[in-house]
């Protein structure tokens, strides 16, 4: 079965300043998505940035990009200029069939 | 935000008691998904549906059952709730074209069972 690791619990940022959270998958298919969703206290979960296994760039969304590295199995989401609406916990996710997602890493942002 | 209203949006029930949450979609999308989110485990499927009356088992679907009699709604019922059900549930939807592999999320609902 695919499994997804967020290895980082918790992570703290600086405002304005750039910050990485990472997350490994382990699968045997070669087609696949995978996602980043943000869950802020308001436990709503909102879609921050997805990624194509075939599409070899990085998506980008305004201050958000991803590292995709597709045989390392890695995917990781970097926030550039962190704001204070970004503290939220931030959850990985794979999808080929089921969609299946990491534990979460829960980010602090830092007046 | 996509058309998805979960209720209730909190509820407190007993061991042993049947509960029924709903998740109402005004999107017309095909795929409906109930989840489960507790801590250290991020969101786990109970049960999917890919059509009216068509449902499926996720990872964690022991104790659940589900029904879709409408394109719009999907139900979720513990038929002898226990404390291990405790937990937050998420409805999702997703639909095919282009951006079919995207689930949207409704806003939860707060289980507990004492």
């Amino acid at each position: 079965a695919q499994t997804v690791t967020q290895s980082q619990p918790e992570m703290s940022v600086q405002e304005a300043e750039t910050v990485t959270l990472s997350c490994t998958y382990d699968t045997s298919e070669s087609d696949y998505y995978l996602f980043w969703y943000k869950q802020p206290p308001s436990r709503q979960m909102i879609l921050v940035i997805r990624q194509e296994a075939y599409k070899q760039q990085n998506a980008t969304e305004n201050r958000f990009s991803v590292n995709f590295q597709k045989a390392a199995k890695s995917f990781s989401l970097k926030i550039s200029d962190s704001q204070l609406g970004d503290a939220a916990m931030y959850f990985c996710a794979y999808r080929s069939n089921d969609m299946r997602f990491g534990a979460g890493t829960r980010l602090t942002v830092k007046p | 935000d996509a058309g998805i209203t979960q209720s209730p949006r909190h509820k407190v029930t007993e061991t042993g008691t049947p509960v029924t949450l709903r998740c109402h979609q005004t999107e017309n999308h095909r795929y409906m998904y109930w989840y489960r989110q507790d801590p250290g485990h991020g969101l786990r499927l109970i049960h999917y549906s890919y059509g009216v009356k068509d449902t499926d088992k996720g990872e964690v679907s022991d104790g659940y059952s589900v029904s879709r009699s409408k394109t719009e709604d999907f139900l979720l019922t513990l038929e002898s709730a226990t404390s291990s059900q405790t937990s937050v549930y998420f409805c999702a939807i997703s639909d095919l074209g282009l951006d079919k592999n995207i689930q949207y999320f409704g806003a939860g609902t707060r289980l507990s069972v004492l």
